[in-house]
């Protein structure tokens, strides 16, 4: 069946550094690609979507690009801040209906 | 701007009691989801509902679980016989009709002793 696979954490990371948080996927059709971020004591909130091969999804400084080559779409941002502390979730889904998928979630510390 | 709302934000029951989680979706939505979290595990999708059948379930999802939507706007998952392994996070979804985003509500975080 489909899966997603994210780099495990903790990232811990200073205020203002370049952040990459790998994500891989493996599906049977053609899925759309999402990261999900969860804050401290809030639900999974939608960061970026892609729906199709070389798209990018870019929202709040954050930037993914979908690699169908490398079945890949891992999340960037250029310069952390500490208000982005939360747990990223890398996810899939095969058609518009269709459950998500998710990865086991990236928890990611910015410490100023 | 619209979300998905759960209550209880917690809930904390002995083995073997029935619990029911309550989700508002948001109103102009057609499907409905429940998903479940393990403490540090990944989430995992437990049923789909759509005009007002289920319209897919996981392994997860059997005989102890049910789905309701007794009304316009409420949106339950119950379980009818907790285990201490249905210790959780849970999380409803809902979405529009041809759009594949999904919207989380915060989760009600359920504690099996």
């Amino acid at each position: 069946g489909d899966s997603v696979t994210q780099m495990e954490g903790p990232v811990t990371l200073s205020e203002e550094a370049f952040l990459t948080i790998n994500c891989t996927y493996t599906a049977t059709g053609y899925p759309s690609l999402f990261w999900y971020v969860q804050y401290p004591g809030e639900g999974l909130q939608l960061l970026l979507k892609a729906t199709k091969a070389d798209d990018k999804g870019s929202n709040k400084g954050f930037e993914a690009t979908y690699r169908k080559e490398t079945t890949s779409f891992h999340l960037e941002k250029g310069s952390v801040q500490v208000s982005d502390s939360a747990v990223y979730f890398c996810a899939l889904s095969d058609s518009g209906n269709t459950p998500l998928v998710f990865g086991k979630g990236t928890r990611l510390s910015v410490i100023a | 701007e619209p979300e998905v709302t759960q209550t209880p934000s917690h809930q904390v029951t002995q083995m073997g009691q029935e619990v029911i989680l309550r989700c508002v979706p948001i109103s102009n939505h057609l499907y409905f989801y429940w998903y479940r979290q393990i403490l540090g595990q990944k989430v995992e999708f437990l049923v789909s509902f759509y005009n007002n059948e289920i319209s897919e379930k996981s392994e997860i999802f059997d005989d102890q679980f049910s789905v309701e939507r007794p009304d316009g706007s409420n949106f339950t998952l119950k379980i009818r016989s907790t285990k201490l392994e249905d210790s959780a996070m849970y999380f409803c979804a809902s979405k529009k009709d041809r759009e594949e985003t999904q919207y989380f509500g915060p989760g009600t975080r359920l504690l099996v002793l």
